[in-house]
């Protein structure tokens, strides 16, 4: 079975820096997608960034960007030029492509404080 | 359109209640689900409904019932429920695991906040 692994329960960051959010993850499988959710507290959980699995080039969002690393099955979160409004808990989240279901596997989250 | 909606946004209820909780898309998904989430944890699969028909169950109390009418509405019935219970319930679309050549990622709608009394 499948588990992602986010090590780093709650982060801090001074604003416009940049901060760094780990994610590890456990798969047999080759082919699967890799995600980004942000829960701002009380508000909704978006889609920030995606990843395929057979794309060597790491997805870029604005200031959002991720290291993909396959062979050692770790997707770390960038997010540079840190602004208040990124404050939030942050989900990493993986999806096997042409599965049995639909799951998606969350990690526990790493709440990310920005420190004005 | 990107949004998924629910209603209601907060829902008090007594133990010996009936209730729904409802969700609505229109982004032509075909995969609909239902999660709890407890305060600072993940979200909890509970249901998935695939082309309209449940596809997962994942061991959920029978005090809460899914149904899907069509492709685009979802709701969860909720009856004789627990202290426990209170959590926020959020609904997610995506497009099936069986769509090739889709990216599968689930898109949120704000949720309901469910507190039981």
């Amino acid at each position: 079975a499948q588990t992602v692994t986010q090590s780093q329960p709650e982060m801090s960051v001074q604003e416009a820096e940049t901060v760094t959010l780990s994610c590890t993850y456990d798969t047999s499988e080759s082919d699967y997608y890799l995600f980004w959710y942000k829960q701002p507290p009380s508000r909704q959980m978006i889609l920030v960034i995606r990843q395929e699995a057979y794309k060597q080039q790491n997805a870029t969002e604005n200031r959002f960007s991720v290291n993909f690393q396959k062979a050692a099955k770790s997707f770390s979160l960038k997010i540079s030029d840190s602004q208040l409004g990124d404050a939030a808990m942050y989900f990493c989240a993986y999806r096997s492509e042409g599965g049995r279901d639909d799951k998606i596997i969350f990690g526990k989250g790493t709440r990310l404080h920005i420190l004005p | 359109d990107t949004e998924v909606t629910q209603t209601p946004k907060h829902l008090v209820m007594g133990m010996t209640n009936k209730k729904s909780l409802k969700c609505e898309q229109h982004m032509g998904h075909r995969a609909m689900y239902w999660y709890k989430q407890k305060a600072k944890k993940p979200p909890e699969l509970m249901f998935v409904y695939s082309y309209e028909k449940l596809s997962i169950n994942e061991s959920v109390p029978s005090r809460f019932s899914p149904e899907c009418p069509n492709s685009s509405l979802l709701n969860l019935h909720l009856h004789a429920l627990q202290p426990e219970d209170s959590a926020l319930y959020l609904c997610a679309s995506s497009q099936p695991q069986s769509l090739s050549g889709s990216s599968y990622e689930q898109y949120f709608g704000p949720g309901t906040r469910l507190t039981v009394t």
